[in-house]
């Protein structure tokens, strides 16, 4: 079965502080990886894309990084601020054929203390 | 607008009662997606349309039945349901090629499903 994987399932540090989440998978025959924030009761919201021929991606203070081989992906936050208090997800499309979408991990939940 | 929409936002029913859940989406896209979250669970795909056509369904039971009249919306229909099936449900839209998903997917806020 393929699954995904995120560790820790919830964090809280200083503000300020650079921090770093993992996402696991257990296949590595993917199409991409997408990484999803998500407040108390809203939606998700994508925060990076990355496609399975690239190794990292950047947008402001986040930086996720992929790699298939050990079916692994982080994502740093750097200078971590109060509002970055969220659930964060990491989502797989596996390369099994067809329109069967995204497989997500539990989450973690990031507490920024201020 | 923009994005995606979901009507309503907050839904409670009894197990007797038949609702619908509508999403729309203004992005363009030609693939749209039910996605069910429940506490402390992954999120689980329902159901995904591409080209208007489900290509999907994951083994959901019949008491969800989804509609897709055209690229642009989507509806979850819902009768004699559970009180497990108490839920956020969340549509999604992406752009396919072909039957391959290969973009980034936008999701919609989400309905709260109270089933008493």
């Amino acid at each position: 079965k393929q699954e995904v994987t995120q560790i820790p399932a919830a964090l809280s540090v200083p503000e300020g502080e650079n921090l770093v989440l993992n996402c696991s998978f257990t296949d590595s025959a993917i199409y991409n990886l997408q990484w999803f924030r998500q407040d108390p009761g809203k939606g998700l919201t994508s925060l990076l894309l990355i496609q399975s021929s690239q190794r990292e991606q950047t947008s402001g203070r986040l930086n996720a990084s992929l790699d298939k081989s050990s079916g692994r992906s982080t994502l740093y936050i750097a200078a971590s601020q109060p509002g970055d208090s969220a659930t964060y997800l990491c989502a797989v499309l596996y390369s099994g054929g067809g329109a069967d979408g995204l497989t997500f991990g539990k989450g973690t939940h990031l507490i920024i203390q201020p | 607008e923009t994005g995606v929409t979901q009507t309503p936002r907050h839904l409670v029913m009894g197990m007797t009662n038949k609702k619908s859940l509508k999403c729309e989406q203004h992005l363009g896209h030609n693939a749209m997606y039910w996605y069910k979250q429940s506490a402390k669970k992954p999120l689980e795909l329902m159901f995904v349309y591409s080209l208007e056509e489900r290509v999907e369904n994951n083994s959901v039971p019949s008491r969800f039945s989804p509609e897709c009249p055209n690229s642009s919306h989507l509806f979850l229909h819902l009768h004699t349901l559970q009180p497990e099936d108490s839920a956020l449900y969340l549509c999604a839209s992406s752009q396919t090629r072909a039957r391959l998903y290969t973009g980034e997917l936008f999701f919609g806020e989400g309905s709260r499903l109270t089933v008493l």
